[in-house]
């Protein structure tokens, strides 16, 4: 099956700095990447998601850009804010699932 | 997104006991899923349906058994079988069979299973 693998595991940044979750995937067919946003005790919610036939795509603070080539995508969230603490998982077309970030805002 | 009920929140379960996780949709999606989510871990799918009366094991099946009588009801079944159940389990729909792009997933609330 495919496999997604996703790094940082933890990553704690300065209110307003800028965070990067990076997400490598094994299935050159894949076309569809989606992100989610998991708060502590609560459901998985999409945030954004890309499709191959565009490189980037954005949502006010988020975006996601996708790199077909080296086969790898990245979640940017710009000027970070402390509701922006949250698990991001990442995943792949076939339904397989990046081990998730734990994203933490430092105030 | 109140699309997707799952019941009970939380559950507990004796040794050799079977249990139903319950899982509802009214979001009239085709495609229902069920993942086990454990601490530190990200979500590894048990089981999923693209259709009424069908469904095909995920990655970790073993010791699960699902149904899927009708469109909007998903039950999972964790059997004794499962010799460690204790996790979070969260259903998830998408209006689509997963094989075709552009399925977005919408998640339940989930359901924390315990073994006393």
């Amino acid at each position: 099956g495919e496999n997604v693998e996703q790094h940082p595991s933890t990553l704690s940044v300065q209110e307003g700095d800028s965070a990067v979750i990076k997400c490598t995937y094994s299935d050159s067919a894949s076309n569809y990447f989606p992100w989610y946003k998991q708060e502590l005790g609560k459901r998985p919610q999409l945030i954004i998601d890309i499709r191959s036939n565009v490189g980037e795509k954005k949502d006010q603070r988020i975006a996601v850009t996708l790199n077909k080539t080296a086969k790898h995508f990245s979640l940017h969230i710009t000027e970070t804010q402390p509701e922006d603490s949250a698990v991001y998982f990442c995943a792949g077309e076939k339904l397989t699932f990046g081990t998730g970030t734990r994203l933490t805002i430092i105030p | 997104d109140g699309g997707i009920t799952q019941s009970p929140k939380y559950l507990f379960r004796k040794e050799g006991q079977n249990v139903t996780l319950s899982c509802e949709q009214n979001l009239n999606h085709d495609a229902m899923y069920w993942y086990r989510q454990d601490p530190g871990q990200g979500l590894r799918l048990i089981y999923y349906s693209q259709i009424v009366n069908d469904f095909q094991k995920g990655d970790i099946a073993e010791g699960y058994s699902v149904s899927r009588e009708k469109k909007e009801s998903f039950p999972l079944t964790v059997t004794s079988a499962q010799k460690n159940p204790t996790a979070f389990y969260l259903c998830a729909s998408s209006p689509r069979p997963h094989t075709a792009s552009d399925q977005p997933q919408h998640f339940g609330d989930g359901t924390r299973l315990s073994i006393l």
